[in-house]
This record gives C-alpha cells, sequence and structure tokens, in this order.
C-alpha cells in the first residue's frame, strides 16, 4: 500500500513467524525490481532483486516473487528474526526514463520476540 | 559498514546559512547519487553523476548545488534553504552497467530552522 503524511504501513509479526510484505508498482515497462531494507540511522540496504523474465527469485531466507499481471510485488522472509525489524522498500526501474528506480513509500516491519 | 560514508550525520542551519553535505565512497564505483527523504514522500532522486558528469537533475532548486570533483567524492551545497528541506539526504553510488544496485550511505539528518 501507499503510505499517507507520516504513517507507513505497518507489519507486525512473531519471531519465527514468515512475513510477507507486498508492493504495488506502477508502472507496466518496469523490467528490474529490487527490495531495499532500511534500519533505523541507517540508509536503505540492498536485499534481492529481480527481472521482469522471472517471476521468482529466492535468496538467504528471503524470496521475491514477481506478478507482472497485477503489478504485484511480494518479499517472503522466512522465520523473521528481530534484526528483521526496519522499514522496507521496493523499486522498479523505468527504462525508458534513464534507467531510474522509482521507490515506494515503505512498509515498517516490527519482529516480536 | 556499505563503503558509503556521509558527513556530517546531522546538520541544523538557519534560512541564510550555508553549508555542504559530504560523500565519498572506496567501491570504486563509477556513479554517484542524491537522494532525498522526507517523512511525507517515498525517496526522490536529486541528482546523477556517472564518470564525474551530471546526467540528471530532477527539477531540484537552484538552492542545492551538486559537487562531484572527482568518482569518489560528491558534495551538496546547500544555501538560503527553506524549512520545508529538512530531510535525509542520502546518498548512493553504484557500479557502472550495475542498473539501480545502491549502495547507499547513511545519510545527513539536515534541519533547517
Amino acid at each position: 500500500g501507499e503510505s499517507v503524511g507520516l504513517h507507513l504501513p505497518t507489519l507486525s509479526v512473531q519471531e519465527g513467524d514468515n512475513s510477507i510484505i507486498n508492493c504495488a508498482y506502477s508502472n507496466s515497462a518496469s523490467d528490474y525490481f529490487i527490495w531495499y531494507k532500511q534500519e533505523s540511522g541507517k540508509g536503505p540496504q540492498f536485499i534481492i532483486d529481480i527481472r521482469s523474465n522471472m517471476d521468482k527469485r529466492q535468496g538467504q531466507r528471503v524470496t521475491v516473487l514477481l506478478n507482472k499481471t497485477v503489478k504485484h510485488l511480494s518479499l517472503q522472509i522466512a522465520a523473521t528474526q528481530p534484526g528483521d525489524s526496519a522499514v522496507y522498500f521496493c523499486a522498479e526501474n523505468i527504462p525508458y526514463n534513464n534507467n531510474d528506480m522509482r521507490f515506494g513509500a515503505g512498509t515498517r516491519l516490527t519482529v516480536k520476540p | 559498514e556499505t563503503g558509503v560514508t556521509q558527513t556530517p550525520r546531522h546538520l541544523v542551519m538557519g534560512m541564510t546559512n550555508k553549508k555542504s553535505l559530504k560523500c565519498e565512497q572506496h567501491l570504486g564505483h563509477n556513479a554517484m547519487y542524491w537522494y532525498k527523504q522526507s517523512a511525507k514522500k517515498p525517496l526522490e532522486l536529486m541528482f546523477v553523476y556517472s564518470l564525474e558528469e551530471r546526467v540528471e537533475n530532477n527539477s531540484v532548486p537552484s538552492r542545492f548545488s551538486p559537487e562531484c570533483p572527482n568518482s569518489s567524492h560528491l558534495f551538496l551545497h546547500l544555501h538560503t534553504l527553506q524549512p520545508e528541506d529538512s530531510a535525509l539526504y542520502l546518498c548512493a553510488s553504484s557500479p557502472q552497467g550495475a542498473l539501480g544496485k545502491l549502495f547507499f550511505g547513511s545519510g545527513t539528518q539536515l534541519s533547517v530552522l
């Protein structure tokens, strides 16, 4: 979802559960997507990427799913840990716009011990 | 540590002051970026430098003036800012050809009084 003012979408999960963070992107021409994680007091950090010719990509404890039909991206985190608490951003590449990455508003993930 | 260092971490300035933000990367990347992150908007791209040449200026007011003296250093010169310019200013770098895969610094939290 999109943020309004200061209020980011939030997701609260119990430690050890799986987390799913969703992102709707805007442009059907977008051909590359990245998930970033931003912890408090730090800049965003790359987590995982996926190109539009794929619908799933797995990393260590993370999986990104891409549904181009409905322009939807999700990030799944397995066995969520307290260190996963952060704001997660999806970003899409717009190829005709200088290949700029356009960022979503972000989702705040809180992991309860 | 991402290899991208920003100074200062915090800056408070009056509307008539002139100050500069500094970014340094030791990753051997060829592209450097300034982003603005405010509470009410997603990450906004301000400037892009590739091989020390400015390749993008996203309609940023002239009170923000970037400088890239070499591929490792990037500055953002600030003068006569407005209170609405208060935000987190993030520097990022990327390898040439590594589309969109940005390495961010921790940012400078700027408050304009």
